[in-house]
């Protein structure tokens, strides 16, 4: 059983066009994150909804947007992909996500490859 | 500079030797120390956690955190070459804030 899903596993696209990623989890959490790693591996953390509501929203373009349907599903829209927007998106889950620290640990999925032309 | 400093390696260690992997800190803030594997093409999974100062053990794993130093080191004794991965620290902040800060991982080759 795959806790967290990501969909679709790599994307391919062309500057300028809007592309959109899904997340699911089923493990129950309430909490949601939307992670880039970029080519040197360096992991950075964007959003993150608790029960659909949004906590963080780091300094993040606003090309990127959120949606949150409900607590099991985060999916990431993107307009306007540029080439600096090439990178692994990792979606991840925890339990709760507010009582801090690593009581929550963050459950990820197997990234999205996202490769813009 | 950034908030974690980790060496990118890569690191090559033959089959059985000790493997040190380190990351440094400048958030006296951060009260949860992690360490994270990452296998080529997956997503990164927690291996251990600590919080505050103290060592922590774990099978063949051994993390440890000096807050007076800002210095967070995960041992691995007896290294197979299924540790072969990128080692990934992260940090964080007790309460009210769940934001993983990372480092940029170390990655490790243990050689047969």
């Amino acid at each position: 059983d795959t806790a967290v899903s990501q969909t679709p596993k790599y994307l391919v696209t062309q500057m300028g066009n809007d592309k959109s990623i899904k997340c699911e989890q089923n493990l129950g959490h309430d909490t949601m994150y939307w992670y880039k790693q970029d080519s040197k591996k360096f992991l950075k953390i964007m959003f993150s909804y608790n029960n659909k509501e949004l906590i963080i929203n780091e300094t993040v373009p606003n090309r990127f947007s959120p949606k949150s349907p409900d607590k099991a599903h985060l999916n990431l829209h993107i307009n306007s992909l540029e080439l600096g927007d090439s990178a692994v998106y990792f979606c991840a889950s925890s339990q709760d996500g507010t009582s801090g620290g690593a009581g929550d640990t963050q459950y990820f999925g197997p990234g999205t490859r996202l490769t813009v032309l | 500079q950034k908030e974690v400093e980790q060496d990118p390696g890569p690191l090559s260690v033959p089959e059985g030797a000790i493997v040190s992997l380190n990351c440094t800190y400048s958030n006296s803030a951060f009260q949860y120390f992690m360490w994270y594997r990452q296998y080529s093409r997956k997503g990164p999974e927690l291996l251990m956690y600590t919080y505050s100062s103290g060592n922590k053990e774990d099978g063949r794993f051994t993390a440890q955190v000096d807050k007076s130093s800002k210095y967070i080191s995960l041992f691995i004794r007896d290294s197979q070459p299924s540790d072969s991965a990128t080692y990934l620290c992260a940090m964080s902040v007790v309460f009210g804030n769940e934001k993983l800060t990372f480092g940029t991982g170390t990655r490790l080759t243990i050689i047969p």
